[in-house]
């Protein structure tokens, strides 16, 4: 089964600043890799699919990039409703995997 | 407008069985691929399970957790989708989704509680 390492587990930001959570795949998944958001209580939301493209309706300060087995989501500029926890998400061969989840707390 | 809705949740004794629903509409449902997810308070999201479709001989797949103790199936003419769980343990309490295969729509969950 294919694993995927997520860091950070947490962190800590400021309105404003650039922010990037990373997913290593323990074996090459292509772009299989999309990243979601979930607030306290909420139903997960796709921001990012096939590792690079961006969610209709989500805002263009967040970006995906990667290939094969490192992924990488990136925040410009952080916003007071993205705080929240993030999840990657590899789907190689209809078998999903997230990630371990990053919260993003505000500093 | 594409609909998820899970049902079937609820309390159990350890060693139960318990069988959720999800009814779906708003797209193709005999061509999709669905998946369930499960999330425990405060902790991450698991995948499951998932079921292909019927051009994809319904193969079936399972995480390693639930792999013999729960089964996935489908009847695509109430375009519906099943989660059987059975030998339950306490561990298995959580928040249980089903999923379209593009991982873009999510039903709002069903609480599996797992407990004496």
């Amino acid at each position: 089964d294919i694993q995927m390492t997520q860091s950070p587990s947490a962190m800590s930001a400021s309105v404003g600043d650039r922010v990037t959570i990373t997913c290593r795949a323990s074996q090459g998944i292509s772009n299989y890799l999309a990243w979601f958001q979930q607030k306290p209580g909420k139903v997960p939301k796709r921001l990012i699919y096939a590792a690079s493209s961006l969610q209709s309706g989500v805002p263009s300060r967040f970006s995906g990039s990667g290939s094969g087995t490192e992924f990488t989501l990136t925040i410009s500029s952080l916003q007071p409703e993205d705080f929240a926890t993030y999840y990657c998400l590899q789907h190689n061969s209809y078998v999903w995997t997230f990630g371990q989840g990053t919260k993003v707390e505000i500093k | 407008e594409v609909q998820l809705v899970e049902s079937g949740g609820g309390l159990v004794q350890p060693g139960g069985s318990l069988k959720l629903s999800c009814a779906a509409s708003g797209f193709t449902f005999s061509g999709s691929a669905m998946h369930w997810v499960r999330q425990a308070s405060g902790k991450g999201l698991e995948w499951v399970g998932r079921i292909r479709s019927k051009a994809n001989s319904y193969a079936t797949a399972y995480a390693a957790s639930v792999k013999g103790r729960f089964t996935i199936s489908r009847d695509d003419s109430k375009n519906t989708a099943y989660l059987q769980m059975n030998s339950l343990k306490t561990e298995d309490t959580a928040v249980y989704y089903c999923t379209h295969s593009s991982g873009y729509y999510w039903g709002q969950g069903t609480l599996v509680t797992v407990s004496s």
